[in-house]
């Protein structure tokens, strides 16, 4: 079953209001990394996660990493319409036997401008 | 660099016919990895190759055949292809395996009619 899973699945605010995605796992990941994917596009690196607890900032974006570092988060401030997308959260998991970067279902997030 | 390129980037195929979907990468990666996007499905892993000379199965590998060519190219081949193999078919590469950021190329767009 999925083991990496994400909350919710759409999004749709107004602009200028925040966004926040959830992502959590079944196991203990060593680290957990976000993707952006724009409408047609495709999937965009954006950020790792390694140590527990850590918290970090591009512009109006903050991703933080749970202390268990079984669930991370997304948050957007203040959403623009450049914003939209759908934000994928992946983590390593092991599945028979080898390690595995296994992506969430995503969050698809829409802005009404 | 041109990252990663994949062709072609739409195809319509009948059920039962075969095709091969080419991937390169420049940015001399070690691993190289096959996904296909359905709707509210995320990104489901169908194989990856961990390093040259090497394949192995991901999430979703039936109905699909592989081959590492070289360091730079991974192609992913349909024998004979089904409507559920409608989708979007994206390559993707990381210098290391498992736990390393992973860029992706542009996508193959795949009707099965």
């Amino acid at each position: 079953g999925q083991q990496v899973m994400q909350i919710p699945q759409y999004q749709h605010v107004q602009e200028g209001e925040d966004f926040t995605t959830y992502c959590n796992s079944s196991t203990t990941l060593s680290n957990i990394q976000w993707y952006k994917q724009r409408p047609g596009g495709h999937p965009v690196f954006l950020i790792q996660l390694v140590k527990s607890g850590e918290v970090k900032k591009q512009k109006r974006l903050t991703f933080q990493f749970g202390e268990a570092k079984k669930n991370s988060s997304l948050h957007i401030t203040a959403t623009q319409t450049t914003d939209v997308g759908t934000y994928f959260c992946a983590g390593p998991v092991w599945i028979q036997g080898a390690q595995k970067l296994v992506f969430g279902q995503g969050t698809r997030l829409t802005i009404n401008p | 660099n041109a990252g990663v390129t994949q062709t072609p980037k739409f195809q319509v195929l009948k059920t039962g016919q075969s095709m091969t979907l080419q991937c390169a990468q420049d940015m001399n990666h070690n691993s190289m990895y096959w996904y296909r996007q359905d709707p509210g499905m995320g990104l489901r892993l169908i194989y990856y190759s961990a390093s040259e000379g090497t394949t192995d199965k991901g999430e979703v590998p039936n109905g699909y055949n592989v081959s590492r060519l070289n360091k730079r190219e991974f192609s992913l081949r349909l024998e004979s292809a089904a409507p559920s193999q409608t989708s979007v078919y994206f390559c993707a590469s990381s210098e290391l395996p498992y736990q390393e950021t992973q860029y992706f190329g542009p996508g193959t767009r795949l009707l099965v009619l």
